[in-house]
């Protein structure tokens, strides 16, 4: 079945620093979603990707959707304290087909 | 008030007990699903719902039923729960089809002893 992967599990970086995780599917997608999961909280949507190619920012985080349609990039630029949290990715193959979800990748963030 | 509310929010349970978590929203969407996580496994579906009368199994539903009592309520049952099945649980709403955004609500922690 579909397989959507996210590597590492865990990251840690520098207030300041920038970071940047990768989603990677097994098969070619539709679209793609970016969730952010506070710690003790639920997951709330960050935004979903649909064209190849296609780029879209958010303040400090920049969101990419690979040309072949099987991988996404989460950029996020001079971390804050308020990035910390899980971020998973989740790819839907069109139309009536299930989300699935990555493991995520959950940030911390030394001040 | 939450858009997604779910009950209980934690429950602590025996073996072989039979558990429901409810889930209502006022969103008006008619989709709904239940999420299962864990840690290291990420968010996986359990059933999910494209209106009242549709009913689909997701990726780890043996050991888990469900019912779509109305457009706004979707409720998940444990028939004999048993300790590997201790997770936090979401159910989430959406609007348009499997692949719009999903609204979540705030989880249901349970533990089975």
């Amino acid at each position: 079945g579909q397989q959507v992967m996210q590597i590492p599990q865990y990251q840690h970086v520098q207030e300041g620093e920038d970071f940047t995780t990768y989603c990677n599917s097994s098969t070619t997608l539709s679209n793609i979603q970016w969730y952010k999961q506070r710690p003790g909280g639920h997951p709330v949507f960050l935004i979903q990707l649909v064209k190849s190619g296609e780029v879209k920012k958010q303040k400090r985080l920049t969101f990419q959707f690979g040309e072949a349609k099987k991988n996404s990039s989460l950029h996020i630029t001079a971390t804050q304290t308020t990035d910390v949290g899980t971020y998973f990715c989740a790819g839907g193959r069109g139309a009536n087909s299930k989300l699935t979800f990555g493991k995520g990748i959950t940030l911390s963030v030394r001040p | 008030d939450a858009d997604v509310t779910q009950t209980p929010r934690n429950r602590i349970t025996k073996t072989g007990k039979r558990i429901m978590l409810e889930c209502s929203q006022t969103k008006g969407h008619d989709r709904m699903y239940w999420y299962r996580q864990d840690p290291g496994l990420g968010l996986r579906l359990i059933y999910y719902s494209f209106d009242v009368k549709d009913i689909n199994k997701g990726e780890i539903s043996d050991g888990y039923s469900v019912s779509r009592q109305a457009q706004a309520k979707f409720s998940l049952s444990l028939e004999s729960a048993i300790p590997n099945q201790t997770a936090l649980y979401f159910c989430a709403t959406s609007d348009y089809d499997l692949a719009g955004e999903l609204f979540f609500g705030e989880g249901s922690r349970l533990t089975v002893l």
